[in-house]
């Protein structure tokens, strides 16, 4: 799977759009981009993922540019519960073995202040 | 929405001794994933099942095995515990068909000490 790199820390004001950055510059046609983030010692929770075209749900945007070397994660109005580590992951699509492991690395580390 | 339900939550144990860490799947996903993760680190990756079969190994011990049931649940098994083991331990689940992109949903973990 491809690497990824974020920054590994951002503040961002309650009530503010919290923009997360990801550089997968090595990513493949067939990998898709995910993010997770995890709340203090909590399971991992998934938030989107997207292929190539920019995604929305009830959570984020997921904004993946032309390219696809590069991709930010959108929190429109962050509030003090989306204190948690962000990690923006590359997964293959398939792999013929259903080997969808997930490889995490370092991620974010996002503090929202009142 | 139903989630995956991991138990015990939390286990403590000693040196030398067994645990066993249930994880039931959310209900119609046939893939199961073990992940690691130890104080200050990032969750790694140990083992999956599809299917109840093994469909892919990471940095999983040799004293460690797991297994998925015919009710998709699965069970992982660690024996000759180290104080190194003392970490969370988590459960995702997914559907392991199309379309593959399909996304795992992690439980909330079981906190495992060794003392």
């Amino acid at each position: 799977d491809a690497k990824t790199t974020q920054p590994p820390s951002m503040d961002c004001a309650e009530g503010r759009a919290a923009n997360l950055p990801c550089n997968h510059s090595t990513i493949s046609g067939n990998e898709y981009v995910y993010w997770y983030r995890q709340i203090h010692s909590q399971g991992p929770q998934y938030i989107i993922h997207g292929l190539k075209n920019n995604e929305t749900n009830e959570m984020a945007s997921l904004i993946i540019t032309e390219d696809r070397k590069s991709s930010t994660l959108i929190l429109p109005h962050a509030t003090l519960r989306d204190t948690a580590v962000y990690y923006c992951i590359v997964r293959v699509l398939y792999s013929g073995g259903s080997n969808y492991k997930l490889t995490f690395g370092k991620g974010t580390l996002l503090t929202v202040n009142p | 929405a139903a989630g995956v339900i991991q138990s015990p939550r939390h286990l403590i144990k000693e040196k030398r001794e067994t645990a066993t860490l249930k994880c039931y799947p959310i209900p119609r996903h046939d893939t199961v994933y073990w992940y690691q993760q130890g104080p200050g680190q990032d969750p790694q990756f140990l083992i999956s099942f599809y299917e109840k079969m093994q469909s892919d190994k990471g940095s999983i011990p040799d004293r460690f095995s797991a297994q998925q049931f015919s009710d998709y649940h699965s069970e992982l098994n660690m024996s000759s515990l180290e104080l190194g083991d003392s970490a969370l331990y988590f459960c995702a689940s997914s559907k392991g068909r199309e379309p593959f992109n399909q996304p795992q949903h992690f439980g909330d973990g079981t906190r495992l000490s060794i003392l």
